[in-house]
């Protein structure tokens, strides 16, 4: 079953300006991974975040976690048009490997 | 050199006939895996392999099935295709199972499934 929800599911912002996209889940979980699908190819993985941490960054991406909403939030900062993709959250939970993916978000940078 | 490679990229065929679609790793990871992804990009696993040995299963039509002859490997075999297969099937592979999985996968570029 589905369990990260993201929003919003299409994005569309100017060059440089920063893109929030949100997710939401359903049960406890391990971790919360976000991963990046370009047009054509396979899923990136970003950044990942461990439900003990509240907040991580990796260059000019922000991701936050709240565990008590369950809910967690990925910045992108200065965007640029190579930041166009699709954007997926993505949970682990109990002892095994297993991904749970949301719907994803569609960001569209303008140049 | 391609981290995850799968063949074929692009696969057209009739109702009904059987196919195979393949995947190699060269990370060196234990953990394997096949996703499905939808028409309106919705991912879903479908199975895991750890060190050659099947350890998720999820609820797929047992027309497919699942083989790794060795770690590095993990190919999918579709029998008797039906129009709702058509869909983009990634291999994924990760450095271990299981301990939290605190381990991001890596991902092949697909293979874009049409039946006819």
């Amino acid at each position: 079953s589905q369990q990260g929800e993201e929003d919003p599911q299409a994005l569309s912002i100017q060059e440089g300006e920063n893109a929030t996209m949100n997710c939401s889940y359903k049960t406890s979980i391990n971790n919360l991974q976000w991963y990046r699908q370009n047009s054509g190819r396979g899923l990136v993985h970003l950044i990942l975040i461990r439900s003990n941490e509240r907040e991580k960054h990796s260059g000019r991406l922000r991701v936050t976690l709240d565990t008590s909403k369950k809910s967690s939030s990925l910045l992108i900062t200065a965007s640029r048009a190579a930041d166009t993709a699709s954007y997926f959250c993505a949970t682990t939970s109990g002892a095994n490997s297993k991904l749970t993916f949301g719907k994803g978000i569609t960001l569209s940078v303008r140049p | 050199d391609t981290a995850v490679s799968q063949t074929p990229k692009y696969l057209v065929t009739q109702m009904g006939n059987d196919k195979s679609i393949k995947c190699e790793q060269n990370l060196g990871h234990d953990t394997m895996y096949w996703y499905k992804q939808d028409s309106k990009k919705f991912l879903k696993i479908m199975f895991s392999y750890n060190n050659k040995e099947l350890i998720i299963n999820e609820t797929v039509p047992n027309r497919f099935s699942p083989k790794s002859p060795d770690k590095a490997h993990l190919n999918l075999h579709i029998n008797s295709l039906e129009l709702g297969d058509s869909a983009v099937y990634f291999c994924a592979s990760s450095l271990r199972f299981g301990g939290g999985a605190d381990q991001p996968q890596h991902f092949g570029d697909g293979t874009r499934l049409s039946i006819l």
